[in-house]
């Protein structure tokens, strides 16, 4: 079955500055690549996602890329502010025959002002 | 409020007592999941449902949980006999399920379960 693999597990950077997290998978099925937002006791929320056929995905500030012959894709935040402090989640998904997401353990995010 | 609702948001009970937890998903929703997460970790699939089907379960869920989706609507997640390894946050997600692609997964806020 698909395993998900993040890091790093925490991050802290300075407002304005970028921050990179990396994830890794290992079904090469796998086609859809969302990554998900946690504030601390609230839901995950999706703030982007990638499927297999584009490289690289970009809203406004944040960015997906996917290397599939790698199996890695990572989220980019650029000029980060204190309210990008979270959990960050990425997933995987495989198209056949299931359609559950298989979640990273997470990347706690800080942004210090 | 058109997002995914659970009831309740906090449960408390004491070891061996059975529970029960609802999700409401979005309406004309036909893709139901339940996860578990724990402190400091990623969501872990339970179960999902297409309408009243449950399609799939997760080896993690022992035969102490049950989850139906009688009518294609909501969702009840039941475990019976607590331990305090059940301590959880048991969140439910919705998608709309339509044509091949995979949808998005839209989280409620979660039943946060404390067993004593």
């Amino acid at each position: 079955g698909e395993n998900v693999e993040q890091h790093p597990s925490t991050l802290s950077v300075q407002e304005g500055d970028s921050a990179v997290i990396k994830c890794t998978y290992s079904d090469s099925a796998s086609n859809y690549f969302p990554w998900y937002k946690q504030e601390l006791g609230k839901r995950p929320q999706l703030i982007i996602d990638i499927r297999s056929n584009v490289g690289e995905k970009k809203d406004q500030r944040i960015a997906v890329t996917l290397n599939k012959t790698a199996k890695h894709f990572s989220l980019h935040i650029t000029e980060t502010q204190p309210e990008d402090s979270a959990v960050y989640f990425c997933a995987a998904i495989t198209a056949y025959n299931t359609d559950k997401l298989i979640f990273g353990t997470g990347t706690r995010l800080q942004v210090f002002p | 409020d058109t997002g995914v609702s659970q009831d309740p948001r906090h449960k408390i009970t004491k070891r061996g007592q059975n529970v029960t937890f609802r999700c409401d998903p979005i309406s004309e929703h036909n893709r139901l999941y339940w996860y578990r997460q724990t402190l400091g970790q990623g969501p872990e699939f339970l179960t999902y449902f297409q309408n009243e089907a449950q399609l799939e379960k997760s080896r993690l869920l022992s035969d102490r949980f049950s989850a139906e989706r009688p009518k294609g609507s909501f969702s009840t997640l039941e475990i019976q006999r607590t331990e305090q390894g059940d301590s959880a946050m048991y969140l439910c997600a919705s998608s709309s399920g339509q044509g091949t692609v995979n949808e998005k997964l839209f989280f409620g806020s979660g039943t946060q379960l404390s067993v004593l």
